[in-house]
């Protein structure tokens, strides 16, 4: 069966250093790849997507990598911030690209 | 543009009653989904519309969840005789019709079934 997994566990980082987030997926060739921002009691905020042909989409603070070999998407903030603090899902779309299927989310906390 | 609106924010019902939740859409938004939320998860597709049509409806939909969108503007999500097991985040977001474009999501109704 389809799976998106990404790390259950919190990550907790000092402010001013890069967090990497993981985003592997497993029985899915998805045309496009997405990462949201959920802060608690909210709906999800889109960040970036990106396309399967492409490697790598920047963002301001923000990196995103797709790789289709490997089947993992990384996603990275740079000089991160305490206000960085919240839970970053990834999601995969279809090639019709009308339903976004989310991965389980990674709660990341920024420490000053 | 006011971004995606969801009434009520809280809603707390007693087992076996119905409920009904309403989401508007960012006006010229055709495409809008529902999802469910539990705690820790991410959220879970339950159905899409383009415009008033009811295009895809997850298999783990049961037959008391129903979802309408009558004038392909505002939409309700209606679960009939409520089990504790639906107490979650009910999502609802609103896209552009075009291939991937992102979903701005509302901030969701909170049930709570005792």
């Amino acid at each position: 069966s389809q799976k998106i997994e990404q790390n259950s566990e919190a990550l907790n980082i000092q402010e001013g250093k890069t967090a990497t987030l993981t985003c592997n997926y497993t029985n899915y060739s998805p045309a496009y790849l997405q990462w949201y921002r959920q802060d608690p009691g909210r709906g999800p905020v889109f960040l970036l997507l990106i396309r399967e042909n492409e490697k790598e989409k920047r963002k301001e603070r923000l990196k995103v990598t797709f790789d289709t070999t490997l089947k993992q998407s990384l996603f990275h903030i740079t000089a991160s911030q305490p206000a960085d603090s919240a839970t970053y899902l990834c999601a995969l779309s279809n090639n019709a690209g009308n339903m976004l299927t989310f991965g389980g989310g990674t709660r990341l906390m920024v420490k000053p | 543009d006011t971004g995606v609106s969801q009434n009520p924010r809280h809603k707390i019902t007693k087992r076996g009653q119905n409920v009904t939740f309403r989401c508007d859409p960012i006006s010229e938004h055709n495409r809008l989904y529902w999802y469910r939320q539990t705690l820790g998860q991410g959220p879970e597709f339950l159905t899409y519309f383009q415009n008033e049509a009811q295009l895809e409806k997850s298999r783990l939909l049961s037959d008391r969840f129903s979802a309408e969108r009558p004038k392909g503007s505002f939409s309700t999500l209606e679960i009939q005789r409520t089990e504790q097991g639906d107490s979650a985040m009910y999502l609802c977001a609103s896209s552009l019709d075009s291939l991937n474009s992102p979903l701005h999501f509302g901030n969701g109704t909170r049930l709570t079934v005792t």
